[in-house]
């Protein structure tokens, strides 16, 4: 089994929507959850990271962390077609100086 | 400031063959990192160098390695290519050792044939 979990999708969403995308992971030592953003043909780019449990917002984007459960969640408001891309969540258990887990990551298609 | 630059952007080998990836670093960062990322296991860590030194390795076979060189500029080789080695490899920068904090380039399409 996996340390870190992710639906690959695809997920097709109408734009305007809320998205949701999830992880599940095993290791309760992960204290750092991080969400990257990969374009087709590019590499992933830091989207948002959040340190232990609750939530943390940045413009449309909030991310969400539930260490009771090993579950955290990104979603998206006003979904645009720009979003349009594979998302990856990553986590560890010390802030900079351990490498990353990274699930398998999302395909996210938003039709205008 | 011009970001990660990784060469090629795509490779087409045959089994047995070797192949060298090149990956240069955006200016003033010290650590490089690589990655494997395939469609089944997403983003898996190879290894880390920190100013020339290999700081921390994945769990992948020897036949993968690597090397920093002075310019911080860093090299990954694989040897006797498997057609399970056709993945995107992806290089990561930053300034000091933060993983938190890496800046990806755009990654080098390996096919193995």
């Amino acid at each position: 089994q996996k340390e870190v979990e992710q639906d690959p999708g695809p997920l097709s969403v109408p734009e305007g929507a809320i998205v949701s995308l999830n992880c599940t992971y095993s290791n309760s030592a992960f204290q750092y959850f991080m969400w990257y953003r990969q374009y087709s043909r590019k590499g992933p780019e830091l989207l948002m990271y959040t340190y232990s449990s609750g939530n943390k917002e940045d413009g449309r984007f909030t991310a969400q962390v539930d260490k009771s459960s090993k579950y955290i969640s990104l979603f998206i408001r006003d979904s645009q077609p720009s979003d349009s891309a594979t998302y990856l969540c990553a986590m560890s258990a010390n802030f900079g100086n351990e490498k990353l887990t990274f699930g398998t990551g999302t395909r996210l298609t938003i039709i205008p | 400031k011009a970001g990660v630059t990784q060469t090629p952007r795509y490779l087409i080998k045959t089994r047995g063959q070797q192949v060298t990836l090149s990956c240069s670093p955006i200016s003033g960062h010290r650590s490089v990192s690589w990655y494997q990322q395939t469609p089944g296991q997403g983003l898996q860590f190879l290894f880390e160098y920190f100013s020339e030194t290999q700081r921390n390795k994945g769990n992948f076979p020897g036949r993968f390695s690597g090397r920093q060189f002075s310019n911080s500029r860093s090299e990954m080789n694989v040897s006797t290519l498997e057609l399970g080695d056709s993945a995107l490899y992806l290089c990561a920068s930053s300034l000091v050792a933060a993983y938190n904090e890496q800046f990806f380039g755009p990654g080098t399409r390996l096919t193995v044939l």
